[in-house]
């Protein structure tokens, strides 16, 4: 696709449920990232997948979170039994790897919006 | 190990003055450097990098950005603030560690445009 797509924008949950955070990258982009952004708060890392593999889940804050990529494309993040601590924008980004002199930045979708109430 | 450190949470400045935000990072290897700009309620969008070759790199919006190796610094400026400028800004470095190039975030900083 054109930019990398994120849904829902907007997530409403009720503690203790799961939810599944989805994000399209731009075709291509053998890079993704997922990173959560509190109010407030900068961007903190959460998984980064290489093609359809995860070398790097070490910012998943416990084991309620997980991830996963198929197809080197579509990647779910899925939060179980929610807290509301979860409540943040999950922003997903892509990028191509390795980086080349014209291709080196991180393109990022618009977010989802969890609120665990 | 890299990281990006970005001083001052708030920067506030009048419409014409010009915008200074700061960032220094830490980097083993040779980094990648960028600025995004956030909107509210929306995505990260790439305000200017800089890669390699010329250290005072041009970005959208009249932003402009000054790679100083020896003061491991990044500083975004503008000479002249618009109302349109008040958003969020991001420093961020990459750099090659064991293959990959994870973008580290700085905590962002509130520009905010008084008229």
């Amino acid at each position: 696709g054109a930019g990398v797509s994120q849904s829902p924008s907007n997530k409403v949950t009720e503690k203790g449920k799961d939810v599944e955070l989805r994000c399209d990258p731009i075709s291509g982009h053998t890079a993704l990232y997922w990173y959560r952004q509190s109010l407030g708060q900068g961007l903190e890392f959460l998984i980064y997948f290489q093609g359809n593999s995860a070398p790097d889940k070490s910012g998943l804050p416990s084991d309620r979170f997980s991830a996963e990529r198929t197809g080197g494309s579509v990647s779910t993040l899925t939060i179980q039994r929610t807290q509301q601590e979860d409540s943040a924008v999950y922003l997903c980004a892509s990028s191509f790897e390795p980086p080349g002199p014209k291709n080196t930045e991180a393109f990022f979708g618009q977010g989802t919006r969890l609120t665990v109430v | 190990a890299q990281s990006v450190t970005q001083l001052g949470s708030h920067v506030s400045v009048s419409e014409g003055a010009l915008v200074l935000l700061r960032c220094n990072y830490s980097s083993s290897v040779p980094p990648y450097l960028f600025w995004y700009v956030q909107y509210p309620n929306q995505g990260l969008q790439l305000l200017l990098k800089y890669t390699t070759g010329a250290t005072l790199v041009k970005g959208i919006n009249g932003f402009e950005a000054e790679f100083k190796k020896s003061e491991t610094s990044f500083h975004l400026t503008k000479p002249s603030a618009h109302m349109s400028d008040a958003a969020e800004y991001f420093c961020a470095v990459t750099s090659s560690s064991g293959g990959s190039y994870i973008p580290t975030f700085g905590r962002g900083t509130s520009l905010i445009v008084h008229p």
